[in-house]
Formats: structure tokens, sequence, C-alpha cells
């Protein structure tokens, strides 16, 4: 079956720019979870959807970044006014449900942003 | 919070030889889950292997095997009969069991696995 896809794969934007990344998860998957990974860095956490809500945008570093997932199953993450330091990876993943136990989260390619 | 400690940056290791990745991490949990991820040059992660807290006994895939020590609070990835399609990044993670039905992971800055032919 169709894993998780991202669109676009690579973005370059300008400085000041608004960018939209799309996540499709895996068909009947509820969780969602979206990463940013920098160069050389792990992934980190920034926000993970439980069906159409936000049920933890802990991870999101401030108020220029924002995600809606509004019928549950498309997420697409919002960046207003890039910055050269938003330049990362960004990965998303979705599992087929969230229940505190370890559920196994499948990763999209992830889309790569470049700001200049 | 918890965190994820990956200490080798790189590592080589000669085909159809076995090499060990090593993890820490630390937590005042009791239970929780810990993960290997795989990160090849596409970018894709791929889970290779699992591990529940409360389970003794050290998970295994094939040729993959984890040597879990939960008072030392480290997971560290065997690979046995290394193959050049498992040159790629490592990355360990960790979930909270805690959170409710968050299971967001904390992962650790990974190491690079050059398997030469």
């Amino acid at each position: 079956g169709a894993g998780v896809s991202q669109t676009p794969s690579n973005k370059v934007t300008e400085k000041g720019k608004y960018v939209e990344l799309r996540c499709d998860p895996i068909s009947g998957h509820t969780a969602l979870y979206w990463y940013r990974q920098s160069l050389g860095q792990g992934p980190e956490f920034l926000i993970y959807f439980q069906g159409t809500g936000a049920a933890d945008d802990s991870g999101l570093p401030n108020d220029r970044f924002f995600a809606v997932r509004p019928e549950g199953s498309v997420s697409t993450l919002k960046i207003q006014r890039t910055e050269r330091g938003d330049s990362a990876v960004y990965l998303c993943a979705s599992s087929l449900r969230a229940d505190g136990r370890g559920e196994t989260q499948y990763f999209g390619p992830g889309t790569r942003l470049l700001v200049l | 919070a918890q965190t994820v400690t990956q200490s080798q940056p790189e590592m080589s290791v000669q085909e159809a030889e076995t090499v060990t990745l090593s993890c820490t991490y630390d937590t005042s949990e009791n239970n929780y889950y810990l993960f290997w991820y795989k990160q090849p040059p596409s970018r894709q992660m791929i889970l290779v292997i699992r591990q529940e807290a409360y389970k003794q006994q050290n998970a295994t895939e094939n040729r993959f095997s984890v040597n879990f020590q939960k008072a030392a609070k480290s997971f560290s990835l065997k690979i046995s009969d290394s193959q050049l399609g498992d040159t790629a990044m490592y990355f360990c993670a960790f979930a909270s069991s805690t959170g409710g039905a968050n299971s967001k992971l904390t992962f650790g800055k990974g190491i690079t696995l050059s398997v030469r032919p």
C-alpha cells in the first residue's frame, strides 16, 4: 500500500516569504506527527494531531509556525515570514492510532526547505 | 524531559562482519518504548527495531538485535552479517508511555554507519 507522502520534496524560498508543506498520511492512520531535522541532527518534534485536532503543539518554535489537519487526513505545515534558520528537512509521520503504547510511526521522505 | 545520547558520530564495518551502535537515554519513567530507525540517503526513516521497557527480553529482527540494559539506561543495536545496504544514518529514539496518547519521539543525533565491501 501507499506510504506517507510529502510535497514538495524540495522547496527554495526567500527570506520573509510564506511556505506550505503538505503531508499525506497512510490511509486510516489517525495520528500524525511533524518533525524538523536540521543538518547533522536527529529529528525534533514539532506538533502532533489526533484526528483533526492538534493534541500537542509544544514543539513549534514560535508563532510563525502553524499546522492544520481539517479533515483528519492530509496535514499542512505553514511557515510565515520564513527565516534562514528555518532551513531544514521537515518530516511527517503517521501511525494507526496513538495510545501511548509506542505505536510505530511511519515516516515520509520529507521536504527539504531552503530559505535564501 | 527525556534525552537520548548517541556519542559515536560515525562507524565503519566490513561487509559480513558485526557492528554495535551505542545509545544511552535519560528518563525518570518506568515504562517507555525505545526504537532504532534507519535513514538512508533517500531520507526516508525506516523502523529497524522496537523495544518495550517492561519486557526484559531483548528484541530481535532478523540480523538486528538490541542489548537493552534498563538499569544502565542503555540501548545498543547489533547488526550481524553487515550488508552494503545497511549503509545509512541510524537514530535511537524514545517514546514515553505517560504522555497520554501522544507517542512523540525524542531522537538522538544519529550515527553514520558505512559498510565497506
